[in-house]
């Protein structure tokens, strides 16, 4: 079945510091959605990407869908400490109509700032 | 407007015994999902729904009941709980599986199994 993997498990940063996490799909996905969970917390959506190569930006937020559809990643600059928690990526496999029935979640990135 | 209510919170369970999570909707939404996130893990689907009467498994099916009787309302059953199912639930909610849909979650029930 469909995998996806998500890298770092954890990462540590200054605050101010640039944070980038990786999402590899192991098939061409159909979309891929990105979800932030903060500490005790539940997922909220943060966005979507459907297109190869598409690239979209929510002021400090950047995120990125691979040209082949099987990679994403979501870079944030200057991190600030309202940026502190598990970011996940969520992929949409190319057979499904692309909702959450036919999402496979990776396991996140934990955000871990330093004031 | 509430979004997806989830109750109970917390709840701490002896094991063989049985409990229902409930939740409800708001936004007239017809898909509906359970999931359950382990300790520093990703989000598994137990079970959805895409529209009252018509429930479907998910990943990780074994161990839990659903049931859609009305739009708002999809309850999660757990039979003979087991130490294997605490984790904390959620329950989700979106318009439609199209491509560009968002997903609202609600804010978790935590449960534990002893």
């Amino acid at each position: 079945g469909q995998q996806v993997m998500q890298i770092p498990q954890y990462q540590h940063v200054q605050e101010g510091e640039d944070f980038t996490t990786y999402c590899n799909s192991s098939t061409t996905l159909s979309n891929i959605q990105w979800y932030k969970q903060r500490p005790g917390g539940h997922p909220v959506f943060l966005i979507q990407l459907v297109k190869s190569g598409e690239v979209k930006k929510q002021k400090r937020l950047t995120f990125q869908f691979g040209e082949a559809k099987k990679n994403s990643s979501l870079h944030i600059t200057a991190t600030q400490t309202t940026d502190v928690g598990t970011y996940f990526c969520a992929g949409g496999g190319r057979n499904s109509g692309g909702g959450a029935d036919g999402l496979t979640f990776g396991k996140g990135t934990h955000l871990i700032i330093q004031p | 407007n509430a979004g997806v209510t989830q109750t109970p919170k917390f709840r701490i369970l002896k094991i063989g015994q049985s409990m229902t999570l409930q939740c409800a909707q708001d936004m007239n939404h017809n898909y509906m999902y359970w999931y359950r996130q382990d300790p520093g893990m990703g989000l598994k689907l137990i079970y959805y729904s895409v529209g009252a009467g018509i429930t479907d498994k998910g990943e990780v099916p074994n161990g839990y009941n659903v049931s859609r009787s009305t739009t708002e309302d999809f309850p999660l059953r757990l039979e003979l709980a087991a130490p294997s199912q605490t984790s904390v639930y959620f329950c989700a909610s979106s318009y439609s599986a199209d491509i560009g849909n968002t997903i609202y979650f609600g804010e978790g029930s935590w449960l534990t199994v002893v």
